[in-house]
């Protein structure tokens, strides 16, 4: 099991919005520590989307966003295209763990 | 543009040990650590632990203490992740990243705790 709570699986048609949920503890999320967001595509390295909970690195399309509140953290995708299809993954530290990285499960997105 | 390429990929058997190696290039290298990250098959990703290049103390997932050992420095700006009694569970990719910070368990320091850039991957098969 994660430290990261996320959902297995999302999905949505071309040009719609969805959201991916990264719920935490009072450990990790809730206790200050910085959200960040990558995006995996089979075979690739993972993409840094998403830094210190709400900003884009650039050259990311600002269809991304990133929040945060309390315990949780939310990735938002407008204007859904094919090439968003991907698995999604949340990550920050935890005190109960020494400062250690923690990740979400990932969430698989479906653009149907 | 910083650049870490890592090694090519392994076949291991029950028991052996593998290294990885990670070696970086490009606008280096400030006040940065390197960290470990793998993937098994059908799984998510998994933080193994990190080295500080500048004096090589390095924090280790309590999952891998005894079993992994990250070596590496600025000398060289190349790195190396260890994994000892390998098991078929480890069957993974394991990558390396960069950050310009570090978290302890009261807060971050340094400029950045979000990993990038990334290596491309190893994949390190452990099969009889």
């Amino acid at each position: 099991q994660s430290v990261l709570t996320q959902p297995p699986s999302v999905s949505g048609a071309p040009g719609q919005r969805v959201t991916i949920s990264c719920t935490g503890s009072s450990s990790n999320i809730g206790a200050g520590y910085d959200v960040h967001w990558y995006q995996h595509l089979p075979g690739t390295a993972p993409k840094l989307l998403i830094y210190s909970d709400t900003n884009r690195p650039s050259g990311v399309p600002d269809r991304f966003s990133g929040s945060k509140s309390g315990t949780s953290a939310s990735l938002a995708i407008t204007g859904l295209q094919a090439e968003d299809e991907a698995d999604y993954y949340c990550q920050s530290y935890d005190s109960s763990l020494s400062g250690q990285g923690v990740f979400g499960g990932g969430t698989k997105l479906t653009v149907l | 543009q910083v650049q870490l390429v890592q090694s090519g990929a392994e076949v291991k058997k029950p028991g052996a040990s593998v290294k990885v190696s990670c070696k970086a290039s490009g606008n280096t290298f400030i006040n940065y650590y390197i960290h470990w990250v793998r993937q098994a098959p059908g799984q998510g990703l998994e933080w193994m632990g990190r080295i500080n290049p500048s004096g090589g103390s390095t924090t280790y997932a309590q999952k891998f203490q005894g079993r992994v050992t990250m070596t590496g420095g600025t000398s060289t700006s190349t790195f190396y992740m260890e994994l000892t009694s390998l098991i078929s569970e480890d069957t993974a990719v394991y990558y390396c990243a960069r950050t310009r910070g570090y978290c302890s368990s009261t807060r971050c320091f340094g400029t950045s705790n979000w990993f990038d850039p990334w290596g491309q991957g190893t994949l390190v098969t452990v099969s009889p």
